[in-house]
């Protein structure tokens, strides 16, 4: 048990919808990263927000936002979704800069 | 921009023997990691790697960085089937605020 806590584990939807994928971090962990996996591109860095603020963006869509609550939680929204967003999102967190990333089990997204 | 190249793609190995992966970097590596994922689930941290020439052992395996080579190996000793998953190798961009990961090795081992 990594202490990271993802919910749902599992979303089915369709296509045009919006939907939001939560994340608790491990405790005393200032840092949340989120991560999608899919076949072909393997796990790609989508963003990092650390304490409460944004920190870095990586290959994020548009149509994807984030955000970190004062409570450290993090929620991934995800809106006008298309089939080639069903992936494994994962939500990550470290206590900071240089410090393994410990991973949360995921959440699988199915567009129909 | 920084990629991790995984060798190889998938490795079948019978129970007992050792084996290596070997994760190379296109550019300068500052931190490196190992993790291991069991299909579809989440990621187990393994080791960190920060130094070069640094080594790191967890039970039966064993990280090497060779920061002048830009790779990282893994080495199994004795693999067992609780050793099947996928290894990936991660590694800090150079503003330290992701990890990018290589593509990931396969490991099957049979009993």
């Amino acid at each position: 048990d990594s202490g990271v806590t993802q919910t749902p584990k599992h979303l089915i939807t369709a296509t045009g919808q919006r939907v939001t994928l939560r994340c608790s971090p491990r405790s005393g962990d200032l840092s949340v990263y989120w991560y999608q996996q899919s076949l072909d591109q393997g796990l790609q860095f989508l963003i990092q927000y650390y304490n409460g603020e944004e920190r870095a963006k990586g290959n994020i869509l548009e149509r994807f936002s984030a955000q970190q609550f004062p409570d450290l939680h993090s929620e991934l929204n995800l809106s006008s979704l298309e089939l080639g967003d069903s992936a494994l999102y994962f939500c990550a967190s470290s206590f900071g800069t240089g410090q393994p990333q410990h991973f949360g089990d995921g959440t699988r997204l199915s567009i129909l | 921009s920084q990629e991790l190249e995984q060798s190889p793609q998938s490795l079948i190995v019978q129970e007992g023997k050792n084996l290596t992966i070997n994760c190379t970097s296109s550019k300068t590596l500052y931190g490196l990691y190992w993790y291991k994922q069991k299909y579809g689930e989440g990621l187990i941290f393994l080791m960190m790697l920060q130094k070069g020439g640094e080594e790191k052992s967890h039970e039966k395996i064993t990280a090497k960085l060779d920061e002048k080579k830009q790779q990282s190996s893994l080495h199994i000793t004795a693999s067992q089937p609780s050793h099947a998953g996928i290894y990936l190798c991660g590694a800090d961009n150079q503003a330290g605020t992701a990890l990018i990961f290589g593509k990931g090795t396969t490991l099957s081992v049979s009993s």
